[in-house]
């Protein structure tokens, strides 16, 4: 049982370049989420899903997608990186809301 | 809307001595509250959480917290600090109706002093 994992790691782009963040949740729950994380900043919610084929916007949504295509799998597009991308990328689950939310390891991405 | 403000963004203990963490909240509904701690390039793991009734509550590695509703606030403490209790600790709200989104405040940096 693995929980939550997201790839890659680490990634570095450049300004303009497109990349793809995987999420996978092995937990069968229903909601997804993704967030960013800067310094003094907290966690800030990007999108989120409450099922297989559903997405919503959280609270910083611009210069991101998300797909849901599958339960297990949320993943986060950027279609054209900026040097505000920079940040931590977190992935959560949860099995309903607002229940405990689950959270994977991170992504660092650079933007140059 | 929502909103946490957690009050210091560095606190500094000594091993041994009491940690206490503060946080307030903003809600124009009952609120759902969570402690989550996150160590050195890790994810946030679950400390504890408040939904309903006893307004104390504990949670793991020592930790409890008391949720204050005239004072909108959701303290964390523990007795004793260990050494491995440094680490960020965020403090998070959400509603009981009908939403899916945790608003986190920005964080408290906890260093234990040996």
């Amino acid at each position: 049982n693995a929980g939550v994992t997201q790839t890659p790691k680490f990634r570095v782009l450049k300004t303009g370049q497109s990349m793809t963040l995987l999420c996978a949740q092995d937990m069968n729950h229903e909601y997804m989420y993704w967030y960013r994380q800067d310094p003094g900043m907290g966690l800030r919610l990007i999108h989120y899903s409450v099922g297989e084929g559903t997405t919503a916007k959280g609270e910083v949504p611009d210069g991101y997608n998300v797909s849901r295509l599958k339960k297990q799998n949320f993943l986060l597009g950027l279609e054209s990186a900026a040097p505000s991308q920079t940040s931590v990328y977190f992935c959560a689950s949860s099995p309903a809301s607002p229940e405990t939310q689950y959270f994977g390891p991170g992504t660092r991405l650079l933007v140059l | 809307a929502q909103s946490v403000t957690q009050l210091g963004s560095h606190v500094s203990v000594s091993e041994g001595a009491l940690v206490l963490l503060r946080c307030n909240y903003s809600s124009s509904v009952p609120p759902y509250l969570f402690w989550y701690v996150q160590y050195p390039n890790q994810g946030l793991q679950l400390l504890l959480k408040y939904t309903t009734g006893a307004t104390l509550v504990k949670g793991i590695n020592g930790f409890e917290a008391e949720f204050k509703k005239s004072e909108t606030s959701f303290q964390l403490t523990k007795p004793s600090a260990h050494m491995s209790d440094a680490a960020e600790y965020f403090c998070a709200v959400t509603a009981i109706q009908g939403a899916q989104k945790l608003v986190f405040g920005q964080g408290t940096r906890l260093t234990i002093n040996p």
